[in-house]
């Protein structure tokens, strides 16, 4: 069984310019979770989505912004980047939403901001 | 806003020693997981503890849950170096979906 996907794994932005993440998460798995992990903060939750719709978002600004699809794949999209949006942005899915079950991790997304 | 105080940061032991990390919070958790992370990896989780003082044992780890269940603790004995890494707790608050509360992180050194 195929585990999270993450894509890129690595990528340099400079500031004011826009990414997007992408994610794919285990087949099977509907609820897919985005967490940003910095050295200072430690992991925070972004947002997460079951099919299709953002069942719950964290205390980010407007310019986190994210989506599912339909096949459950997810991407989030982080606009006029600061420096301080530099972290590994963490995918996660699991098979349903409403409990916290198992949360499994994708490899990360690492972002700089320059 | 709900906080997981971990601690310790950093720990750096000998092989065969034994050691607790700790996890606390002044919120209730309906459940509590552990994760632990490798460099360039995502975490993986370890175990779940959802009653309140329950106790869970996976080989040399321990874990607890605090009767109330606003606190938890990881207990290695015997520390390998195979288990450096970093250990995450995160606590489920009620009703919250599958949102996670993660803990700072323990980074555990163990030498040969």
């Amino acid at each position: 069984k195929a585990g999270v996907t993450q894509t890129p794994r690595y990528l340099i932005k400079t500031r004011g310019q826009q990414v997007t993440l992408s994610c794919s998460p285990i087949s099977g798995h509907r609820s897919v979770s985005w967490y940003q992990q910095t050295p200072g903060q430690g992991l925070q939750f972004l947002f997460e989505y079951f099919s299709e719709t953002q069942r719950n978002k964290g205390n980010f600004p407007g310019r986190f912004s994210g989506r599912q699809f339909s096949n459950s794949r997810s991407e989030m999209n982080v606009s006029t980047l600061e420096l301080g949006d530099s972290a590994l942005y963490l995918c996660a899915s699991t098979l349903r939403t409403g409990s916290a079950g198992e949360l499994f991790f994708g490899e990360g997304s690492r972002l700089t901001v320059l | 806003t709900q906080l997981l105080e971990q601690s310790p940061q950093f720990l750096s032991i000998q092989e065969g020693e034994n050691l607790t990390v700790y996890c606390n919070s002044s919120s209730v958790f309906s459940s509590l997981q552990w994760y632990r992370q490798e460099p360039g990896e995502g975490p993986v989780l370890l175990v779940t503890v959802v009653t309140g003082g329950e106790v869970k044992k996976l080989k040399r780890l321990t874990f607890q849950f605090g009767d109330a269940r606003k606190d938890s603790s990881l207990h290695i004995t015997a520390a390998q170096p195979g288990d450096t890494g970093l250990y995450l707790c995160a606590g489920a608050p009620a009703g919250q979906g599958g949102k996670l509360i993660f803990g700072q992180g323990t980074e555990l050194s163990v030498k040969p």
